[in-house]
């Protein structure tokens, strides 16, 4: 079982949309978790951070559920611009070490 | 914010010849930075950890005599790749952490990547 796992996709939504997108973890004594936008042939860029409590940025929403080891990332009101793979990202201790999910790739359409 | 600077952004080189790509942080310091690589669509995979002034950590399945990684000062890590070959071709891509932020709740900032290709 991989460490962390993500529908690859793609998912393909009009512009307007809302979308969802899950992950899941496997060790259960992770520490902290990221949402991060990878563009192609780009770095990955550090979209949000999941607290426990769940958060909210804009048009974006995290979500963790410890005891699922369950973390998901809801994008209302898509634009062409969110068009990206959105990688599940997880620390699993204090190393530092970041475990990434294999990404799942949005392609917000007109 | 901090800024990871990546060189070279991506090089080409022949078969049997060494690669150096270099991995800074230019507005804080950096204990610790890692090091990645991304084959096509597939995600990132952590290669190894860089410590300044000690050895460095590599991940089950890593060469360490075949991606040698130096981490002379705390804004400076190196990885270079040997003897490159063209399965080495690839997407390398290093990250720090702040050593006074740390990690925890902020991520880790990312370099732009390396693109090498090996022919």
């Amino acid at each position: 079982r991989k460490e962390v796992e993500q529908d690859p996709g793609p998912f393909n939504v009009p512009e307007g949309a809302t979308v969802a997108f899950n992950c899941t973890y496997s060790n259960s004594a992770s520490q902290s978790f990221f949402w991060y936008r990878q563009d192609c042939r780009k770095e990955p860029k550090l979209l949000m951070s999941v607290y426990s409590s769940g958060n909210e940025d804009g048009r974006f929403t995290a979500q963790l559920n410890r005891a699922s080891q369950y973390i998901s990332l809801l994008i209302r009101d898509s634009k062409l611009s969110d068009s990206a793979t959105y990688l599940c990202v997880v620390n699993p201790g204090n190393t530092g070490k970041l475990i990434f999910g294999q990404g799942t790739t949005l392609q917000v359409k007109p | 914010g901090a800024v990871v600077s990546q060189h070279p952004s991506w090089v080409i080189c022949k078969s049997g010849t060494s690669v150096k790509i270099e991995c800074r942080s230019l507005d804080f310091q950096a204990t610790t930075m890692f090091w990645y690589r991304q084959f096509p669509k597939q995600s990132l995979m952590l290669m190894a950890t860089s410590n300044e002034g000690s050895k460095a950590t590599y991940e089950q399945g890593v060469e360490k005599d075949k991606f040698l990684i130096n981490h002379a000062s705390l804004t400076l890590s190196t990885l270079t790749v040997t003897s490159a070959h063209p399965e080495d071709s690839s997407f390398y891509i290093c990250s720090a952490r702040d050593n006074l932020v740390g990690g925890g709740l902020y991520g880790y900032t990312f370099g732009s990547g390396t693109r090498l290709t090996v022919v």
